[in-house]
């Protein structure tokens, strides 16, 4: 695609619901990284993905969050039990390059509220 | 202490001035630098990159890199109403960006 399609746009979760958040990236883009950004705050690394492989999620905050990129496309992150400070926006971000030194591509992302 | 560092803001210019926002950063391991900038609602938008000590011009955008202060900065000049956005400054590590709070930029007609 032309960008990095992020899915719902919006998510409002009730306390203690699971909830699933989707990320297509660019095609043919090898790495994939996954942000939260509070509100006022920077983007906080979550987790990194080059093609399938899992290779970095030591932003995740919790065992309640899990993400995964099984065909080396899509990928979505799931939050289990999800809880008022999860709420967020979560943004995917792609990019060409295997080490993404040269600045990722971001999606619209997704705003979670949890209530 | 965050990795990327970065005055939150407000900073206020008038339309047509020289808008400096700055940016510190703790590992020197970081190999290369960005600046987005995020309308707000919006998500990251990448303006500038730089990778070597010393000026980087674009445009109206001016990236300036000091691996030895470990400091990084973006000029903007003829600063328009439309620059009115937050900007994050990012520094390239370990295979992630690490983002700073951002700055948040007004320009006043």
């Amino acid at each position: 695609g032309a960008g990095v399609s992020q899915s719902p746009r919006y998510k409002v979760a009730k306390r203690g619901q699971d909830v699933a958040l989707r990320c297509d990236p660019i095609s043919g883009h090898v790495s994939l990284f996954w942000y939260q950004q509070a509100l006022g705050q920077g983007p906080e690394f979550l987790t990194y993905f080059q093609n399938e492989a899992q290779l970095d999620k030591s932003g995740l905050p919790s065992d309640r969050f899990f993400a995964e990129r099984p065909e080396g496309s899509v990928s979505t992150l799931k939050i289990q039990r999800t809880q008022q400070e999860d709420s967020a926006v979560y943004l995917c971000a792609s990019s060409l390059e295997v080490l993404g030194n040269y600045g990722y591509t971001f999606g619209s992302g997704t705003r979670l509220t949890v209530v | 202490q965050k990795e990327v560092e970065q005055n939150s803001g407000p900073l206020s210019v008038p339309e047509g001035a020289i808008a400096s926002l700055n940016c510190t950063y703790s590992d020197r391991g970081s190999q290369s630098f960005f600046w987005y900038r995020q309308y707000s609602g919006k998500s990251p938008e990448l303006i500038m990159s730089i990778y070597s000590n010393g000026d980087k011009e674009d445009g109206r955008f001016t990236a300036q890199l000091n691996k030895a202060s470990q400091y990084v900065s973006l000029l903007i000049r003829d600063s328009q109403p439309s620059d009115s956005a937050t900007y994050l400054c990012a520094g390239y590590a370990g295979n992630m960006l690490t983002f700073g709070g951002g700055t948040r930029l007004m320009v006043k007609p």
